[in-house]
């Protein structure tokens, strides 16, 4: 039990297009999504945190108009970075949180490269 | 604010070897802790968690931690690691408020030798 769904799972897309990545809960309702980024060889960074059906809680520092967060239903929320550069190519990781103090969960993250 | 350190940046073991991964944490009132695991290029997986109760917590793939109040730390152990048990460890703390994030250790990378 406990899946967490991201896809895609790699993505190359061009200098200033916008990329939208999915992170689904297959089996269990995910009240709070959170949207991580890692850098190779470093530790898992929060950008910010969903409640379904609420704005997306920003972490200090990350650019709410960049990373776009959606969190519509109960097992579905989506990050779209926009007007993607080079700097933003990392891997993003999300994770889903259900009632009653359940762990989080991670999907298998979202290798971005801009080129 | 809570913080998380792993002091071992990168161990190396023999296969069949014990392990244990140190992880001090600091937060104001009694934690959630976790110990994740990350294999290259996947998300994390949960190994074990502490909320209450006994403070030695078994989790799967035969790893077990345990909590010890005084000294601020949630160690990981194995007795007999396996090859495939190289990976990223991750120790995490819960903000046990509204908010509910981890905050996490800077990892610690576990090379297994044949």
């Amino acid at each position: 039990g406990a899946v967490v769904s991201q896809h895609p799972s790699w993505v190359i897309c061009k200098s200033g297009t916008s990329v939208k990545i999915e992170c689904r809960s297959l089996d269990f309702q995910a009240t709070t999504m959170f949207w991580y980024r890692q850098f190779p060889k470093q530790s898992l960074m929060l950008m910010a945190t969903s409640n379904e059906g609420s704005k997306a809680t920003y972490e200090q520092g990350v650019e709410k108009d960049k990373f776009l967060i959606n969190h519509a239903s109960l097992t579905l929320s989506t990050l779209t970075v926009t007007s993607a550069h080079p700097e933003d190519s990392s891997f993003y990781i999300c994770s889903a949180r259900g009632v009653n103090n359940q762990p989080q969960h991670f999907g298998d993250g979202t290798r971005l490269s801009i080129l | 604010a809570q913080s998380v350190t792993q002091p071992d940046i990168h161990i190396t073991v023999s296969e069949g070897a014990s392990l244990e991964l140190r992880c001090n944490y600091s937060y104001g009132a009694t934690p959630y802790l976790f110990w994740y695991v990350q294999s290259p290029g996947q998300g994390l997986q949960l190994l074990l968690k502490y909320f209450s109760g006994d403070t030695l917590v078994q989790g799967i793939k035969g790893f077990e931690a345990e909590f010890k109040r005084s000294q601020s730390s949630f160690n990981l152990r194995k007795p007999s690691v396996h090859w495939s048990d190289a990976a990223e460890y991750f120790c995490a703390v819960e903000d046990t408020g509204t908010a509910s994030k981890l905050t996490f250790g800077t990892g610690t990378r576990l090379q297994v030798t044949l």
